[in-house]
């Protein structure tokens, strides 16, 4: 069974531009999350899709983005990067549903964003 | 904003030695407390969820107990191998789908 699949693994942008990055979770899985996690920092919950449909939003600024596609695919974008933006990527998946607290996440290797 | 704390922040022990670390969370809200481990240019990997107050896990060398009235849990190496040395997270859910991860407590054990 295939694992969670991020891409691009590492990826170097400028201050001001875009990046948009990719997770396919593992077949079967509704749920998709998303985590920051930045030199001296805990993992930062971003949000959480299921079903195409955001179910919780963590306390990020609105150049966060995200969304899910209908074969539970997800992306993350960022808009006008900020030098502190640069960090780990994180996407996790699970099987989800309506008490998907109790469903352990199974997570990609990250993206790794640099930004100069 | 939720306070999930882990301690200590670093341990380092001797191979054969036990030990363990604490996970404090809100005691109000309980739904679900999971701990993961990290190893160094891997991804995180789940070792427990605990739903149950008094619950206690075991996987091997590494159990789990859990205390939601008092909002803590407990991780237990028994016997640690150099293998063991990780960063291990724990990660709070408040009857929400969102975890709110600690600061991770990172061991390592030395041969």
């Amino acid at each position: 069974k295939a694992g969670v699949t991020q891409t691009p693994r590492y990826l170097i942008k400028t201050r001001g531009q875009q990046v948009t990055l990719s997770c396919s979770p593992i077949s079967g899985h509704r749920s998709v999350s998303w985590y920051q996690q930045t030199p001296g920092q805990g993992l930062q919950f971003l949000f959480e899709y299921f079903s195409e449909t955001q179910r919780n939003k963590g306390n990020f600024p609105g150049r966060f983005s995200g969304r899910q596609f209908s074969n539970s695919r997800s992306e993350m974008n960022v808009s006008t990067l900020e030098l502190g933006d640069s960090a780990l990527y994180l996407c996790a998946s699970s099987l989800g549903g309506s008490r998907g607290g109790t469903g352990e996440l199974f997570f990609g290797e990250g993206s790794r964003l640099t930004v100069l | 904003i939720l306070n999930v704390e882990q301690s200590p922040q670093s341990l380092h022990v001797q191979e054969g030695d036990s030990t363990n670390f604490t996970c404090s969370f809100p005691s109000s809200n309980f739904y679900a407390l999971h701990w993961y481990r990290w190893e160094t240019a891997k991804s995180p990997e789940a070792l427990f969820v605990m739903t149950l107050n008094g619950d206690e896990k075991k996987k091997g060398r590494i159990s789990a107990t859990l205390n939601t009235k008092e909002g803590y849990s407990y991780l237990y190496i028994k016997g640690s191998q150099p293998e063991d040395s990780a960063t291990y997270l724990c990660a709070f859910n408040n009857a929400g789908n969102m975890l709110t991860f600690g600061g991770g407590t990172r061991l390592m054990v030395k041969p």
